[in-house]
């Protein structure tokens, strides 16, 4: 079984401050992690995806993950805050193969203030 | 990129009639769609896992009679809920997947039956 725990469900910083935004994982196998984002009345965008190789993942609008084995946690960070990232983050977790289901940690409202 | 239509993107129905929502992967086929529910500002919860031209798989405690979930072909599934009632009312979200690919989403339908 798979699960996902987001550190904070609600994490506000200033336009211009390093955005962290924490995850952790459980799983019994090498897991698959994604970060998406999601807009008020919107779906899922995927942000970064990690599967196999290089620990550290680049994903879109500056957005960036590390895989740590040894923490269990897939941490986004950005250096720099946009008032356009206040949106809601999910992490998600699966185990990969042909029919695998994502787990969804609860998400994390991120907001930005001027 | 991969893009999947949702629609409606809202609707508004009367308690007791069905409603049908649509999930069309545009530009590529998809082998696998996904069902999600989601309630105001709570993580994204699997409804069901449907493969073209099979029955769909349900998550446990999912009403296969009230939530019907048709993938007649590679490029559309459709969820209808039917008979609805007020506490279906809910955001419900569809995404799709292709072979050896990763999940794209589509934008929601909002569900309020009144």
């Amino acid at each position: 079984a798979q699960s996902v725990t987001q550190l904070g469900s609600h994490v506000s910083v200033s336009e211009g401050a390093l955005v962290l935004l924490r995850c952790n994982y459980s799983s019994s196998v090498p897991p698959y992690l994604f970060w998406y984002v999601q807009y008020p009345n919107q779906g899922l965008q995927l942000l970064l995806k990690y599967t196999t190789g290089a620990t550290l993942v680049k994903g879109i609008n500056g957005f960036e993950a590390e895989f740590k084995k040894s923490e269990t946690s897939f941490h986004l960070t950005k250096p720099s805050a946009h008032m356009s990232d206040a949106a809601e983050y999910f992490c998600a977790v699966t185990r990969g193969g042909s029919n695998y289901k994502l787990t969804f940690g609860k998400g994390t409202l991120l907001t930005v203030n001027p | 990129g991969a893009v999947v239509s949702q629609h409606p993107s809202w609707v508004i129905c009367k308690s007791g009639t069905s409603v049908k929502i649509e999930c069309r992967s545009l530009d590529f086929q998809a082998t696998t769609m996904f069902w999600y529910r989601q309630f105001p500002k709570q993580s994204l919860m699997l409804m069901a896992t449907s493969n073209e031209g099979s029955k769909a798989t349900y998550e446990q405690g999912v009403e296969k009679d009230k939530f019907l979930i048709n993938h007649a072909s590679l490029t559309l599934s459709t969820l209808t809920v039917t008979s609805a009632h007020p506490e279906d009312s809910s955001f419900y979200i569809c995404s799709a997947r292709a072979i050896e690919g990763f999940d794209t989403f589509g934008s929601g339908t909002r569900l309020t039956v009144v």
